[in-house]
């Protein structure tokens, strides 16, 4: 069966700090990989999203940047965090879009 | 497009009770829509899910209804409990093949009152 780690769970770091979030994803191959922001009492904010590796496709500009360096693992990173950071990440995956999505656990980041 | 709303509306149900959550979709070209639930400090959690050229599904406890005249999707909870309190988020399928992926709704709190 299909499974997706994303870790960590929680995170706080300074303003200006590097940040690095990796997502895997077990048991199937080639999935789209996605990463989304949830704001605290918000919906969901598609950042980036990939069909495969090295293919990112960004949705909004932003202090952020993801990679796939390999087909089942997606990375979420900052050079220099800022406050307005903060917030809930979540990575998922899908197979087609004939499938739903299958969310990570999530990391709460703070940026203090 | 991407949805990052305000805060987000509640529904209080009283437990037992059905409950109904609607959402309004954006596009009509849409094909495929679904429904999560997402408790507190977790992911959200696929529920149910129905394509365009349905206009009612079924799980357990919980029906789908999908109106494509108005773009309006609803989900009904049947003797909703307290394990049912959590935020709903609908969501379409908007882009075609590979570079298709989901836009979701703002979202809406269930409270179920014992």
């Amino acid at each position: 069966s299909q499974t997706i780690h994303q870790w960590p769970a929680t995170l706080v770091q300074p303003v200006g700090s590097p940040l690095s979030l990796e997502c895997t994803v077990e048991g199937t191959s080639n999935p789209n990989l996605y990463w989304y922001r949830q704001a605290a009492g918000r919906g969901l904010q598609l950042l980036f999203y990939s069909i495969g590796i090295g293919q990112i496709s960004s949705e909004v500009p932003q202090n952020l940047s993801a990679s796939r360096p390999q087909d089942r693992q997606f990375i979420l990173s900052s050079k220099k965090l800022l406050l307005s950071d903060s917030g809930f990440y979540l990575c998922a995956w899908s197979l087609t879009r004939t499938y739903g999505y299958t969310f990570g656990s999530g990391t709460r980041l703070t940026v203090v | 497009g991407e949805s990052v709303g305000l805060h987000l509306p509640t529904l209080s149900v009283q437990e037992g009770d059905n409950s109904i959550i609607n959402c309004a979709y954006s596009n009509s070209a849409s094909d495929y829509f679904i429904w999560y639930k997402q408790e507190s400090g977790k992911g959200p959690q696929f529920i149910i899910d129905i394509r365009s050229n349905m206009d009612k599904r079924q799980g357990q406890r919980v029906t789908v209804l999908l109106n494509k005249t108005v773009k309006h999707l609803s989900l009904q909870i049947a003797a909703t409990q307290p394990g049912d309190s959590a935020v709903y988020f609908c969501a379409e399928n908007l882009g075609t093949g590979a570079n298709s992926k989901l836009t979701f709704g703002k979202g809406i709190t269930l409270s179920v009152r014992p």
